[in-house]
């Protein structure tokens, strides 16, 4: 069975502070998928990054970066120089491959104080 | 990219009563769309997966009889909550994949309130 655990349930940090989101996943398939989402406060799903199961190279996309390490099933998600509008909940998910069905963590709200 | 569509944006219904949520993929076309529910401060939960032509495959524990899904085309699925409660309320979002890369496209949701 798969699982996403994001153990931080909500974050607040002030403007310009870096912040990491953590996401720990668990799966026995070999190829998979790995995604962070967005969700603000009007409801609808930003996507934010993929990262396949043979693809552990970190990436870094302006003020956000992710960090894939397989050794221990996380995928985490770093914004540096956190705004305001950063404020929202974020989704790490995982699926299968072939299967499109994304299993969801549980989300982590994070609050960027001006 | 690519991009769904899902209507309406929110709903008030009275008890009882069915209310109809679409989700179309505008610019492409959806062979397979998902549906998930969200209560507030919660995370996503699969539903259901839609292909089109054929019936929708259930999760556990989500009855089909009450919530009834079409994927009539390759662009279009409807959600159907038939006699609505109160603890139907909740947030509804369908998503659709294009069928490469794993990657979903999600609508904006439907925030249905059942009084």
């Amino acid at each position: 069975a798969q699982k996403v655990t994001q153990a931080q349930t909500e974050i607040s940090v002030v403007e310009k502070e870096d912040v990491t989101l953590d996401c720990v996943y668990e799966t026995r398939d070999t190829t998979y998928y790995l995604f962070w989402y967005k969700q603000p406060p009007s409801g609808e799903l930003v996507f934010l990054i993929r990262r396949n199961s043979f693809d552990e190279q970190n990436e870094i996309s302006g003020r956000y970066s992710w960090n894939f390490q397989k050794s221990t099933s996380s995928f985490n998600f770093t914004i540096t120089a956190s705004q305001v509008v950063d404020s929202a909940v974020y989704f790490c998910a995982l699926s299968v491959s072939g299967t499109y069905k994304y299993i969801f963590g549980t989300g982590t709200r994070l609050k960027v104080l001006a | 990219g690519a991009v769904v569509s899902q209507h309406p944006s929110w709903v008030i219904c009275k008890s009882g009563t069915s209310v109809k949520i679409e989700c179309r993929s505008l610019d492409f076309q959806a062979t397979t769309m998902f549906w998930y529910r969200q209560f507030p401060k919660q995370s996503l939960m699969l539903m259901a997966t839609s292909n089109e032509g054929s019936k929708a495959t259930y999760e556990q524990g989500v009855e089909k009889d009450k919530f009834l899904i079409n994927h009539a085309s390759l662009t279009l699925s409807t959600l159907t909550v038939t006699s609505a409660h109160p603890e139907d309320s909740s947030f509804y979002i369908c998503s659709a994949s294009t069928g490469t890369n794993e990657k979903l496209f999600f609508g904006s949701g439907t925030q249905l309130s059942v009084l």
